[in-house]
């Protein structure tokens, strides 16, 4: 089992310009989770989905940001446009409905300049 | 909602010495609870999970952590840190599996970086 791949792992791009982060989870996993981790504010969950449909969004901070879950192996999380303030890691996980554990992928460090 | 406080936001120890990072958490109802660990430049990792049973569970690389139903306690310990255990300490909470909507929702804390001293 490969785990929850990120892509990509690293991103540096130019205000205003848009960002697409990439996630594929475990297969078989029911659940995805986006989070966005900074120092000032920690782990802050973004959006979850539910067998592709985005069951809560409320984490989400502006429209700038949306999410999308085409099939159940593959979301994406874009910024358009991007501010300097969006600068974090972002982590996507993943996790079955009978599982009690969330599983992270590696994460995707962005940077805003 | 669900809310976890993490009481220190930096802690230093000498290798050897003993560990007990705090977690408390606020929700009237039944919870699972959650370590997670991240090393230096790596992800999140799951160090031990508590969901129901006995309230003293033991993790991976000797953590351990006790549940405290009547002080919504959950705080992580180790008897001897080593320098590898540098690293930054969540703790988590969600909801019991049967509570009903928004169950899978992971709230963390905001972390407790370990920093040991060889």
């Amino acid at each position: 089992d490969a785990g929850v791949i990120q892509s990509p792992r690293h991103e540096v791009t130019e205000m205003g310009q848009e960002v697409t982060l990439r996630c594929k989870p475990i297969s078989g996993h029911d659940y995805l989770f986006w989070y966005r981790q900074t120092m000032m504010r920690g782990l802050e969950l973004l959006i979850y989905f539910n067998n592709n449909v985005p069951i809560d969004d409320s984490g989400m901070p502006e429209d700038r940001f949306s999410a999308k879950m085409p099939n159940a192996s593959f979301s994406t999380l874009k910024i358009q446009p991007s501010e300097p303030r969006d600068s974090a890691v972002y982590f996507c996980a993943s996790s079955s409905w009978d599982s009690l554990e969330v599983h992270f992928g590696p994460g995707t460090r962005l940077t805003v300049t | 909602a669900q809310s976890v406080s993490q009481h220190n936001h930096h802690v230093i120890l000498s290798e050897a010495a003993s560990l007990e990072l705090g977690c408390n958490y606020s929700y009237g109802g039944t919870v699972n609870l959650f370590w997670y660990v991240q090393y230096p430049g790596q992800h999140l990792q799951l160090l031990l999970k508590y969901f129901s049973g006995d309230p003293l569970v033991k993790g991976i690389k000797g953590f351990e952590a006790e549940f405290i139903k009547s002080k919504f306690s959950f705080n992580l310990r180790k008897p001897s840190v080593q320098w590898s255990d540098t690293a930054e300490y969540f703790c988590a909470v969600r909801r019991a599996l049967n509570s009903g909507a928004g169950s899978y929702q992971l709230t963390f804390g905001k972390g407790t970086k370990l920093s040991v001293i060889p």
